[in-house]
Parts: C-alpha cells; structure tokens; sequence
C-alpha cells in the first residue's frame, strides 16, 4: 500500500520561502507512468493543485504560482519536494502531497498545515 | 484553465434523500472527471473516475455520470456517514482544476 507524507515547518514568515517534502513509502516512486504533486486547501475553501513532478524531474505548475513554486524530485530518498517563495498570508494552507496516476489523484498524504505569520 | 463550475455550494437532506449534484466545465473535458469526497480534518478521497467508474471499494449508492461540460454526482440513499464535502476534479487539461466544492448536510 503507497503511503505519502508531509513534513516541514508550521510556521513561516511573510516573504520568505516555504520548504516542504513528501516521503513516499510502500512503493518506489521512480516505479510506474505516475507524477507527483502538491495540491494546497485553505482553511473552509477549496483546492487547488499547485504543480508536480515525474520521476524523471519533469514538471508542471500551474500558471497562477508558477513565478514563486520548484517542485523538485529526489529518488534516491523517495521523497518530492515543494519550495513557494515570497509567501504571503494568503499562502496560510493545508498542503498535501499526492500520486497521479492518469486520469485521477489515487493516493494522498493527511495534508499538513502551513501558517504564514510573522 | 478548465473552470469548474459545482452546484449547489452546500445542500442539507435527510438520510434516505436521493442527492444530486452538478459540476459544468468550461470547456469540454470528455469524461476526465473525477468526485472526490473529503471529510473534516482528512485529506479527499477518490470516489468516482472518468465520470462514472465507481472506484474500489465505494459503495454502489454512489455514482457520476455525464461527458462534455456536464457531469452529475449523485447518492442514491443518503447515509449519516456520507457527511462531507463533495468534489469534482478535471484531468482534461493543465492545470488540474477543481470545483469549489459542495457541503453535504443531514437535515
């Protein structure tokens, strides 16, 4: 069973740079035709996919972040990767980590909350 | 972007209740649509994919239907565990995209 999980800081201050990383288990994540991404849920809002990665390191953002987002692959430690710079308040979210598998999201990390506050 | 357009934003109905909802694309995605469900607290769970395909698992009160712009959501017999919010996905184009969501309550 693919497992995923979130880890990094909780808190970050306004104009710096959000680090995040998934932890893949269960699976390699070079295995498979899937891309990693990084999907991000504000508090009683929506949810909004924020870019991914193939194993190979080929990426995707979406256009609407995609001056600020790397999103970055390491399969020595079946780990992905999410770096958003220049945050601001309204980047305060819960992100998750998630394996696509064409045409669908398949499987999830629990999500983990980032607060950006000084 | 596909905009995803889900309605209603929140529905209240009894256990029992057929439920319905609709997601309308903004342009035509086929039937790349998935409905994902999302309890408080949890991440979303994959429901239904390529519109109407019932996932593993998911009970058989739950089915999609539709191709195009319009897809419908619906439970059949509505259970108290089906409490959630309600979300449809497009995998037609980049970026992958989502409705807003509908929140499902027991009256």
């Amino acid at each position: 069973q693919v497992q995923l999980q979130e880890s990094g800081p909780g808190l970050v201050k306004p104009s710096q740079t959000l680090s995040l990383t998934c932890t893949v288990s269960g699976g390699s994540i070079s295995s498979g035709s899937y891309y990693w991404s990084w999907i991000r849920q504000p508090a009683g809002k929506g949810l909004e996919w924020i870019g991914r990665v193939s194993s190979s390191g080929s990426t995707n953002y979406n256009p609407s972040l995609k001056s600020r987002v790397t999103i970055s692959v390491d399969t020595s430690k079946n780990q992905f990767s999410l770096k958003l710079s220049s945050v601001t308040a309204a980047d305060t979210a819960v992100f998750y980590c998630a394996r696509e598998r064409f045409p669908l999201f398949d499987y999830w990390g629990q999500g983990t909350l980032v607060t950006v506050s000084s | 972007d596909i905009q995803m357009t889900q309605s209603p934003s929140s529905l209240s109905a009894s256990v029992g209740d057929r439920v319905t909802i609709t997601c309308q694309a903004s342009q035509d995605i086929s039937n790349y649509l998935n409905w994902y469900q999302q309890k408080p607290g949890k991440a979303p769970k994959l429901l239904i994919s390529y519109a109407s395909n019932l996932e593993t698992g998911v009970p058989s009160r739950f089915s999609g239907s539709g191709s195009g712009t319009g897809f419908t959501f619906t439970i059949s017999s509505l259970q108290p565990e089906d409490i959630a919010t309600y979300y449809c996905q497009q995998y037609g184009n980049l970026p992958r995209t989502f409705g807003q969501g509908t929140r499902l309550e027991i009256k």
